[in-house]
């Protein structure tokens, strides 16, 4: 069966410094693969989604940046932190099909920035 | 760009009763979903309907579509305790090739 797993679950960050998230699927092979970030009482916004190795696709400007080194590896990153980018991040997989189908969440980081 | 969007924002319910909850979106879909998020976990997929599909069934779950109004409502009978959540309705981007979501609707069910 497949499994998703993100780390951290929780981290305080000061302003100016990196960040790195990681994201890794199990169990399946050549997924879409997903970053949303949520901020408090909020919807999801689509930060990131790629479709192969090597290939990022970013849907809003921002601080941040991602990359897949792996088939099933998906990081997270910045280079120096700002308080906006506080929240719960999101990775997410799903079946590469001709239609976007059902995504398979993990559990989510908290993103603390202060 | 919010593809979907829900209403009500906020539900309170008593057990037993149904719980409606509606989404509208903005461009032409193959299929639109619904997604159910616990505070401060990932999301849990619900149900997906196709554009060609008029309703869906799941469980407790109904969920209808109408294409020509770009909308859809999910509608959970006789809700329990355990049914407080956030739901949140998905659809594809102009790209085809990400989900867009809502910002969800928070249900609260008490007993």
């Amino acid at each position: 069966s497949q499994t998703i797993h993100q780390w951290p679950a929780t981290l305080v960050q000061p302003v100016g410094s990196p960040l790195s998230l990681e994201c890794t699927v199990e169990g399946t092979s050549n997924p879409n693969l997903y970053w949303y970030r949520q901020a408090a009482g909020r919807g999801l916004q689509l930060l990131f989604y790629s479709v192969g190795i090597g290939q990022i696709s970013s849907e809003v400007p921002q601080n941040l940046s991602a990359s897949r080194p792996q088939d099933r590896q998906f990081i997270l990153s910045s280079k120096k932190l700002l308080l906006s980018d506080s929240g719960f991040y999101l990775c997410a997989w799903s079946v590469v099909l001709a239609e976007v189908n059902e995504q398979f969440f993990g559990p989510g980081t908290r993103l603390t920035v202060l | 760009s919010q593809q979907g969007e829900e209403d009500p924002q906020a539900l309170s319910i008593q057990e037993g009763e149904n719980a409606t909850m509606n989404c509208s979106y903005k461009t032409s879909i193959n299929n639109l979903q619904w997604y159910r998020q616990n505070s401060g976990r990932g999301l849990v997929h619900l149900i997906l309907i196709r554009s060609n599909e008029r309703e869906k069934h799941s469980g407790r779950l109904r969920v209808t579509l109408d294409t020509s109004k770009k909308s859809s409502s999910l509608l959970i009978t006789a809700s329990r305790a355990a049914d407080t959540a956030s739901y949140f309705c998905a659809a594809a981007n102009q790209a085809g090739t990400a989900l867009i979501f809502g910002k969800g609707t928070t249900l609260s069910v008490s007993s």
